[in-house]
C-alpha cells in the first residue's frame, strides 16, 4: 500500500517569486513513479512533472523542478518565477510500475495562491 | 484531439436511481481507471482495467460496477445512488508500461439528492 502526505494545505507566494510545495510518500514498491498534477478551478487534472524513482537526477520542466530525496521519501516541487496562471490545487500522487493494481495514490493536495 | 471524453459533465440523481457515467478514449490505451474526488480531498481509485475484458476493484468500489468490452470504452455504473456518492468523477487512461503519463477526462459532477 502507498500513502502520500502533503503537509501544507495552503501556500501563498508573490507573483514572480519562487515557492516550494512539499510532499512525502510511503511505499513498499521497489519500482514506482511520482508525479505532480495541477488542478485549476475547472477541475481538469494537468500533469506538471513526473519522476522515475530509479533515476537519481531530478526532473525539470521549464519553471518547474523537483527535489527527489529517495531515502527520505520526499518529493518537493519548486516553481520559479510564479505566474498568476500557476494558482491551483497541486497533488503529488505516486504510482507503481503498473504490473498489478493500476492507480495513483493521492494526498489531500496543496492550494497555491499567487498574490499579484 | 479528443483524448479522454466523459459524459455527462453534470448530473443530478435522486436517491435510489441508477445511472451510467460514460468514458471513451481514442489513444488506444490499454489501462483505464475511474476515480472520485470529494471536497477537500485528492482522487481515490474506484475501479480499473488493464485491458478489454479485465477489470478489478480499487480503493472505494462499493456501489459501483464497471465493464470493459472494448479498448475504447470504460463505463461506470451507479447501481442505486446514495447521497454519499455525490462527488466529481474522473476517468483516466494510459499506455501499458511503467510510469507512462496518465491522461484524465474533464470530470463528471454528480449530485445525489
Amino acid at each position: 500500500a502507498q500513502t502520500v502526505t502533503q503537509s501544507q494545505p495552503e501556500m501563498s507566494v508573490q507573483e514572480a517569486e519562487t515557492v516550494t510545495l512539499s510532499c512525502t510518500y510511503d511505499t513498499s514498491e521497489s519500482d514506482y513513479y511520482l508525479f505532480w498534477y495541477k488542478q485549476p478551478p475547472s477541475r481538469q487534472m494537468i500533469l506538471v512533472i513526473r519522476q522515475e524513482a530509479y533515476k537519481q537526477q531530478n526532473a525539470t520542466e521549464n519553471r518547474f523542478s523537483v527535489n527527489f530525496q529517495k531515502a527520505a521519501k520526499s518529493f518537493s516541487l519548486k516553481i520559479s518565477d510564479s505566474q498568476l496562471g500557476d494558482a491551483a490545487m497541486y497533488f503529488c500522487p505516486s504510482g507503481n510500475s503498473g504490473g498489478g493494481a493500476d492507480g495513483l495514490t493521492f494526498g489531500k493536495g496543496t492550494h497555491l495562491i499567487i498574490q499579484p | 484531439n479528443a483524448g479522454v471524453t466523459q459524459t455527462p459533465k453534470f448530473q443530478v440523481l435522486k436517491t435510489g436511481q441508477s445511472m451510467t457515467l460514460q468514458c471513451a478514449q481514442d489513444m488506444n490505451h490499454e489501462y483505464m481507471s475511474w476515480y472520485r474526488q470529494d471536497p477537500g480531498m485528492g482522487l481515490r481509485l474506484i475501479h480499473y482495467s488493464v485491458g478489454a475484458g479485465i477489470t478489478d476493484q480499487g480503493e472505494v468500489p462499493n456501489g459501483y460496477n464497471v465493464s470493459r468490452s472494448t479498448t475504447e470504452d470504460f463505463p461506470l455504473r451507479l447501481l442505486s445512488a446514495a447521497p454519499s456518492q455525490t462527488s466529481v468523477y474522473f476517468c483516466a487512461s494510459r499506455n501499458r508500461g511503467p510510469g507512462n503519463t496518465i491522461y484524465f477526462g474533464e470530470g463528471s459532477w454528480l449530485t445525489v439528492v
